[in-house]
């Protein structure tokens, strides 16, 4: 069983197109993460939802739009995409909030490639 | 601005020897410390965490080393195997950030060699 899922795995788009990124968790989690991943492998997190609520909103481009319509679903939702948007993206759940709760489980990625 | 200094940036180790992958941070509100791994074309695994009040934690071939007066910490990868092959990370944590929010270093990618 796949504990956190995204899809598509790959993504490759023309400059200027919108596309969206899936994410589901299977673990019962509240809480949920988009991460980008650059070309250097930097981890940088964009969002998190705690029980459909937005509490983390990193500096990132208003294209870049999150929804998540039950806790169990997070999406990403990118409008005009720019070759600089191309990178890994990964979702992530946890539960919680203490230290010892609030372990990260990362999905597989999404590879979005911009051309 | 990068919280969590990680270095080096890449490691080359025969099989058997020891991997040592350091950590420094300036923020002494951090209290949680995890070490991620990433295999190539996967999502990062927690592998290990401590604590700062635990100068050492060990998992198996996985250690942890904390110096809190000196704001570091260190993975160490004992009798290191070529599947341990893969990108670490390790992160901090402070319990005023949002809901789990981790401060990422910039990895290192470790091979390991037959």
């Amino acid at each position: 069983d796949t504990a956190v899922s995204q899809t598509p795995k790959y993504l490759v788009t023309q400059m200027g197109n919108d596309k969206s990124i899936k994410c589901e968790q299977n673990l019962g989690h509240d809480t949920m993460y988009w991460y980008k991943q650059d070309s250097k492998k930097f981890l940088k997190i964009m969002f998190s939802y705690n029980n459909k609520e937005l509490i983390i909103n990193e500096t990132v481009p208003n294209r870049f739009s999150p929804k998540s319509p039950d806790k169990a679903h997070l999406n990403l939702h990118i409008n005009s995409l720019e070759l600089g948007d191309s990178a890994v993206y990964f979702c992530a759940s946890s539960q919680g909030r203490t230290s010892e709760e609030a372990e990260q489980y990362f999905g597989p990625g999404t590879r979005l490639t911009v051309t | 601005q990068q919280q969590v200094k990680q270095s080096p940036q890449s490691l080359i180790v025969q099989k058997g020897g020891i991997s040592i992958i350091n950590c420094a941070y300036e923020n002494t509100a951090f209290d949680y410390f995890p070490w991620y791994q990433q295999f190539p074309g996967k999502g990062p695994a927690l592998l290990i965490a401590i604590r700062p009040d635990v100068s050492e934690k060990k998992e198996g071939r996985f250690t942890i080393s904390f110096n809190k007066s000196a704001k570091q910490f260190s993975l160490h990868i004992m009798d290191s195997q070529p599947g341990d092959s893969a990108t670490y990370f390790c992160a901090a944590r402070a319990p005023t950030d949002s809901w789990g929010k981790l401060q990422f270093g910039a990895g290192t990618q470790v091979v390991v060699t037959p």
